[in-house]
C-alpha cells in the first residue's frame, strides 16, 4: 500500500459546525503533515507530526486542531471556521522528517465554509 | 531564508512540443530539490527529485538537473502530451533546516497542452 487516503473528498460546513478531516497511511511512515492549498496557490504547511508528536505548528489559528491518535492516522478537527478557510486540505506522510525523505500526498479534502 | 521561484504560467503548448519550466532557488544550506505535479482535482505527486549538485532526476520523459552554480532546477520534456496538462511545482527541502522535511514550494506553473 503506497497511498495516503483522505476522507471526505468534499465537505461543506457552516461557521458554527464542528467537523473533522481524516487521513490514513499504511506505509509505516512516522511523519505526517497537514497542508492548506488555496486556489492557484502552492500548498502551505500547517502542522507536522513526528512519531505521533506535534513538532511544527505554523501559527495556525486554534479553530484548526490536529490530532494523531496513532502512527497511521491523522485528523484535523474543524470548529468555528470562517469562509476564508475554504480551501483544499492536503495530508502527506514521509518515512521520517529527514529532508531527503520524499513526501507522499493524499488527494485532498476540499472544504467549503458557508 | 529559503525560496523557490518558478516561471509564471500558464504555459500553452501544442502536443509533441518541447517543454521547459524554469525554477531557481535560494537556500542557506544544502537542499534537496523536487518537482511535484498536480493534476486537476487531485493532490500532489512526486515527479522527480535530485539530492545533490549535478544529479539528474528523471521520470515519465521529464528531466531536471541540479545546477548549484546557477541555483537552478529547470524541468524539461522533449515531447509533451495532452495528458501532461497539470500544475507543476518546484520545491526544495533543506538538509540543514532544523524543521527537517519542510518543503518550500514555488508558486506553481500551469501547463496546458493542446492536441
Amino acid at each position: 500500500d503506497t497511498e495516503v487516503t483522505q476522507t471526505p473528498k468534499h465537505l461543506v460546513m457552516g461557521m458554527t459546525n464542528k467537523k473533522s478531516l481524516k487521513c490514513e497511511q499504511h506505509m509505516g511512515h512516522r511523519a505526517m503533515y497537514w497542508y492548506k492549498q488555496k486556489a492557484k496557490k502552492p500548498p502551505e504547511l500547517m502542522f507536522v507530526y513526528s512519531y505521533e508528536k506535534l513538532s511544527i505548528n505554523e501559527s495556525v489559528p486554534s479553530r484548526f486542531s490536529p490530532e494523531c491518535p496513532n502512527s497511521s492516522l491523522l485528523n484535523l478537527h474543524l470548529h468555528a471556521l470562517q469562509p476564508e478557510d475554504s480551501a483544499l486540505y492536503l495530508c502527506a506522510s514521509s518515512q521520517t522528517t529527514v529532508s531527503f525523505n520524499v513526501l507522499t500526498f493524499g488527494a485532498g479534502s476540499r472544504l467549503t465554509v458557508l | 531564508g529559503n525560496s523557490v521561484t518558478q516561471m509564471e504560467g500558464p504555459v500553452t503548448l501544442s502536443e509533441e512540443a518541447f517543454l521547459t519550466i524554469n525554477c531557481t532557488y535560494t537556500a542557506t544550506g544544502y537542499p534537496s530539490l523536487f518537482w511535484y505535479v498536480q493534476y486537476p482535482g487531485e493532490g500532489l505527486q512526486l515527479l522527480l527529485k535530485a539530492t545533490k549538485a549535478d544529479d539528474k532526476g528523471s521520470n515519465k520523459g521529464f528531466e531536471a538537473t541540479y545546477r548549484k552554480e546557477t541555483t537552478s532546477f529547470h524541468l524539461e520534456k522533449g515531447s509533451v502530451q495532452v495528458s501532461d496538462s497539470a500544475v507543476y511545482f518546484c520545491a526544495l527541502s533543506d538538509k540543514n533546516n532544523n524543521a527537517g522535511n519542510m518543503l518550500t514550494f514555488g508558486g506553481g506553473t500551469r501547463l496546458m497542452v493542446k492536441p
